[in-house]
């Protein structure tokens, strides 16, 4: 089954505590991007890949560190987190910039 | 950036009504608009999408259609159901970041 996934899907964390939000999707997609949802606010990209070791910033990459070592995996990584990044975070895939994006379940992280 | 704007940001339709979503633009290389639901609790999910080519496209009871010129692009649905309300986004391409998203519109059909 083509699926993203993305693990934790629930995370309580402290202030400055390192966490890593993995994604990691199964149909050969070269582009795949982090984004951020709040109440009215949409969802916002915080980074994109258009393929393995090529990645750049989307509108609110502060906070953020992301990797493409490989094809299918593009982890979140938030080096000191802080309470202004409890958010819903979805990781998302596709053929290409203009193709459909499939959105993995989301996780809904909590930082105190 | 690319700026889209959508309104309304909250829609109550009663089953079988029509309704309507609209986006604005800033970005005049855009083309390539899609539209996702997002269901409570659940991802977003494409639904319809419509390239710069074309000005309108159908699939069943929803419809896209984008002026180019006006820089903007409206979601229709027809015979609302009950199972259509969720929270809708639109979005257009800008530069090489794929996407950006309107700030969506909650959609609730009564019955």
């Amino acid at each position: 089954e083509a699926q993203v996934t993305q693990n934790p899907r629930y995370l309580i964390t402290v202030t400055g505590k390192k966490l890593t939000v993995t994604c990691s999707q199964n149909m050969n997609h070269e582009y795949m991007s982090w984004y951020r949802q709040d109440p009215g606010l949409g969802l916002r990209q915080i980074y994109y890949s258009m393929n393995v070791e090529v990645t750049d910033k989307g509108d609110v990459p502060e906070g953020y560190k992301v990797s493409r070592k490989e094809k299918r995996n593009f982890p979140l990584i938030l080096e000191s987190p802080s309470p202004n990044q409890t958010s819903l975070y979805f990781c998302a895939s596709s053929s290409g910039r203009v193709y459909e994006q499939y959105f993995g379940p989301g996780t809904r992280l909590t930082v105190t | 950036g690319e700026n889209v704007e959508q309104h309304p940001s909250t829609l109550s339709v009663q089953e079988g009504d029509s309704a309507v979503i609209k986006c604005t633009y800033s970005d005049s290389a855009s083309n390539y608009f899609p539209w996702y639901k997002q269901e409570l609790g659940k991802r977003p999910q494409l639904i319809i999408d419509i390239r710069s080519n074309v000005g309108e496209k159908k699939d069943q009871r929803i419809a896209v259609t984008l002026n180019k010129t006006a820089k903007h692009f409206s979601l229709h649905i027809t015979e609302t159901q009950p199972e259509d309300s969720a929270v809708y986004f639109c979005a257009a391409n800008t530069g090489r970041r794929a996407l950006t998203f309107g700030s969506g519109t909650r959609l609730q059909v009564q019955p």
